[in-house]
């Protein structure tokens, strides 16, 4: 129940195309959802992030789409960068300062 | 702002020996600071909980005689790995929250090679 399932583990994208990661999620108790973006030999950084209450979220070439009902969240990165080359991680949160439960990750690599 | 430090970024030590890792939150106080490791292609997996001021939460199957953590202040929580063993390398990383808030924000990680 406390487990948050991340699809595909790696994906390759040519640039200029359109990166979508998909996340699945049990504990209906979850209410905060974020998805960090980690390079090679750093620490994750926070991307985006949404409520249960809000189906879509966007900031710049990063959407969220959220179905509760589903209990699932994917990430849409938009006109995909050779830069955006990275492993990303969703998450889910069950109340404030608690801990993050993280997905198995995806490697992106987005092919010139 | 939200900028969470580490030091060091990398160290390698001898078998046997102890190695501490500090984590800092430089711009704003960490009511509460976690402690990951990740090893290669795997996702984080969260050791334990600090809050300042109290002991640390360890989570299931983590030595909490082995990793020691003391959150001396609302900036600076230490994470010590005693009598290390080449299974004890890995990317360390620590994130801290601000209280009353979901965000964690993230440090850079800390890379501990035992040999």
């Amino acid at each position: 129940q406390q487990q948050v399932k991340q699809s595909p583990q790696s994906l390759i994208v040519q640039k200029g195309g359109i990166s979508i990661i998909n996340c699945a999620y049990e504990n209906t108790a979850f209410d905060y959802f974020p998805w960090y973006q980690q390079f090679p030999g750093k620490g994750p950084a926070l991307l985006i992030a949404i409520r249960p209450d809000v189906s879509e979220k966007k900031e710049g070439r990063f959407t969220i789409s959220f179905n509760k009902s589903a209990k699932q969240f994917s990430l849409h990165i938009m006109d995909s960068q050779p830069g955006d080359s990275a492993t990303y991680f969703c998450a889910a949160v069950y109340n404030q300062g608690g801990k993050l439960i993280f997905g198995q990750g995806t490697e992106l690599s987005v092919k010139p | 702002g939200a900028v969470v430090s580490q030091h060091p970024s990398w160290v390698i030590c001898k078998s046997g020996t102890s190695v501490k890792i500090e984590c800092r939150s430089l711009d704003f106080q960490a009511t509460t600071m976690f402690w990951y490791r990740q090893f290669p292609k795997q996702s984080l997996m969260l050791m334990a909980t600090s809050n300042e001021g109290s002991k640390a939460t360890y989570e299931q199957g983590v030595e909490k005689d082995k990793f020691l953590i003391n959150h001396a202040s609302l900036t600076l929580s230490t994470l010590t790995v005693t009598s290390a063993h080449p299974e004890d390398s890995s990317f360390y990383i620590c994130s801290a929250e601000t209280g009353g808030s979901y965000e964690q924000y993230f440090g850079p990680g800390t890379r501990l090679t035992v040999t």
